[in-house]
C-alpha cells in the first residue's frame, strides 16, 4: 500500500539556518505530493504541492521538488525564521481522495 | 469565511462511554473526511462523504465506530464502547468536490478514555 517516510525529528535550528526535512514516499500510480504543517494549538494547513514529476512547490519561502526517479519530495528553506516552529507533515494522495501522511518532523527554531 | 469547525475541542471519558464529535465544513464544501491522529504520528484516514452519501471507509473504522453527514452538511462521527486505544485527535476535514482540490483542516477534537 500507499507510504509516507519521512526523517526522524526533532529537528532544531537556528534563526537564519538552511532548512532540510527529507520525505520519501511509496505509492501505486502516480501520486499527488503535500507538505502540511501544523502550528501550535492550529489544525493542518497546506504549505504546498506537486502534482506530477518534477514540479516544483513552493510557498513562504519553503520549497519541494517531486523527483520520481528517487521518489522523494524533500522541504528546503533557505532562512529559516522563529516562526516556523512547527510540526510538518509529508503526505500523498493517488487515486480516489484520501491522503497518506508521515509521521511528521517537529521543526524547532531558535532566535 | 469560517473554517472547518470541530465540537467539542477536548473530550474526557470513562471506558466503555459512548461519544460523539461534530464537524462542520466549509459551506460550499461538498466533500467531508474524518482523519484520526495519534501522539507522534501522522493523520489516519477513516472515512469521507461526498455530500451525504459516505464513500470509502478505512479497515480502521471497526464496527464501534459510525459516521453519518444525514443532509450534506454537518458530519458526525459516533464511537461506542470506547477503548483506551481510541483516545487520540479526531481531525475533520472538508473540500470541494473533485479529488485534486485541497482539503482544509478542522482543529480536531481531543479524545481521551480513561
Amino acid at each position: 500500500g500507499d507510504s509516507v517516510t519521512q526523517m526522524e525529528g526533532p529537528v532544531t535550528l537556528s534563526e537564519e539556518a538552511f532548512l532540510t526535512i527529507n520525505c520519501t514516499y511509496t505509492a501505486t500510480g502516480y501520486p499527488s505530493l503535500f507538505w502540511y504543517v501544523q502550528y501550535p494549538g492550529e489544525g493542518l494547513q497546506l504549505l504546498l504541492k506537486a502534482t506530477k514529476a518534477d514540479d516544483k512547490g513552493s510557498n513562504k519561502g519553503f520549497e519541494a521538488t517531486y523527483r520520481k526517479e528517487t521518489t522523494s519530495f524533500h522541504l528546503e528553506k533557505g532562512s529559516v525564521q522563529v516562526s516556523d516552529s512547527a510540526v510538518y507533515f509529508c503526505a500523498l494522495r493517488t487515486s480516489g481522495s484520501r491522503l497518506t501522511f508521515g509521521e511528521g518532523t517537529q521543526l524547532t527554531v531558535n532566535p | 469565511d469560517t473554517g472547518v469547525s470541530q465540537d467539542p475541542r477536548h473530550k474526557i471519558t470513562k471506558r466503555g462511554q459512548n461519544v460523539t464529535f461534530r464537524c462542520d465544513p466549509i459551506s460550499e464544501h461538498n466533500r467531508l473526511y474524518w482523519y484520526r491522529q495519534t501522539l507522534g504520528q501522522g493523520p489516519e484516514f477513516l472515512t469521507y462523504f461526498q455530500n451525504e452519501a459516505q464513500l470509502e471507509k478505512s479497515r480502521l473504522l471497526s464496527d464501534r465506530f459510525s459516521a453519518e453527514r444525514p443532509k450534506g452538511s454537518f458530519s458526525t462521527l459516533e464511537i461506542q464502547r470506547t477503548e483506551q486505544g481510541d483516545s487520540a485527535m479526531y481531525l475533520c476535514a472538508s473540500s470541494l468536490g473533485q479529488s485534486s482540490y485541497e482539503q482544509y483542516f478542522g482543529p480536531g477534537t481531543r479524545l481521551t478514555v480513561t
